[in-house]
């Protein structure tokens, strides 16, 4: 059974950097095709695709944010970190990480976190 | 980035009624799309993918079809629990993009 969780802090202030993690189990991100990804949902709005990383160490980004997001993985710690610089109000919002295999499509979502930038 | 458009972006329906969503794509995405419901508070649950290949577990009144630019997804009796909002995604290109959204509202 795959589950992935989200964890992290609920409020950062401007400018400052968000760290999140994401603990899964029932996989294993060494498995040649696996991908861990984030994706994040502002209030009332749509989805929003951020970052994916692989088995291999592939790691791809959203153009539009690409400068801001780095995305790691420890693979003994079955967890995946995703960092974001330069918080904004604007990325206030739910921050999803969910379960890819190469080609194919999203499958399992964590619950999500939400994240609220505020002074 | 490849645009993926829905519409209607909300759709009032009755109980028993068949709907339809449709997504469109900025470019061909071939068949690898998929299809989200999503409830409020919750994350989105996976329905649909390469079109038209339903997810396990998940009630055959759903129904995808399309390929190239445009997709729909239908449900044939809409039941209470369906009242929801749906996204389309491509998985064609990176970056991976969603459609805006279709709200599914009580008539």
């Amino acid at each position: 059974q795959i589950t992935l969780k989200e964890s992290g802090p609920t409020l950062v202030k401007p400018t400052q950097t968000l760290t999140l993690t994401c603990t899964f189990s029932g996989f294993s991100l060494s498995t040649s095709g696996v991908g861990v990804g984030w994706i994040r949902q502002p209030p009332g709005k749509a989805l929003e695709w951020l970052a994916l990383i692989y088995w291999n160490d592939d790691k791809r980004y959203s153009p539009s944010l690409r400068s801001r997001l780095t995305i790691t993985k420890d693979t003994s710690k079955n967890q995946v970190v995703l960092t974001m610089t330069n918080m904004d109000p604007v990325d206030t919002a739910t921050y999803y990480c969910a379960h890819r295999t190469s080609m194919a499509h999203v499958d399992y979502w964590g619950q999500g976190t939400l994240v609220t930038v505020s002074s | 980035d490849i645009q993926m458009t829905q519409s209607p972006s909300t759709l009032s329906a009755s109980v028993g009624d068949r709907v339809t969503i449709t997504c469109r794509a900025s470019q061909s995405i071939s068949s690898w799309l998929a299809w989200y419901q999503q409830k409020p508070g919750k994350a989105p649950k996976l329905l649909i993918y390469k079109a038209s290949s339903l997810e396990s577990g998940v009630p055959s009144r759903f129904s995808g079809s399309g390929s190239g630019t445009e997709f729909t997804l239908t449900i044939s009796s809409l039941q209470p629990d369906d009242f929801a909002t749906y996204y389309c995604q491509q998985y064609n290109n990176y970056p991976l993009t969603f459609g805006g959204g279709t709200k599914v509202e009580i008539k």
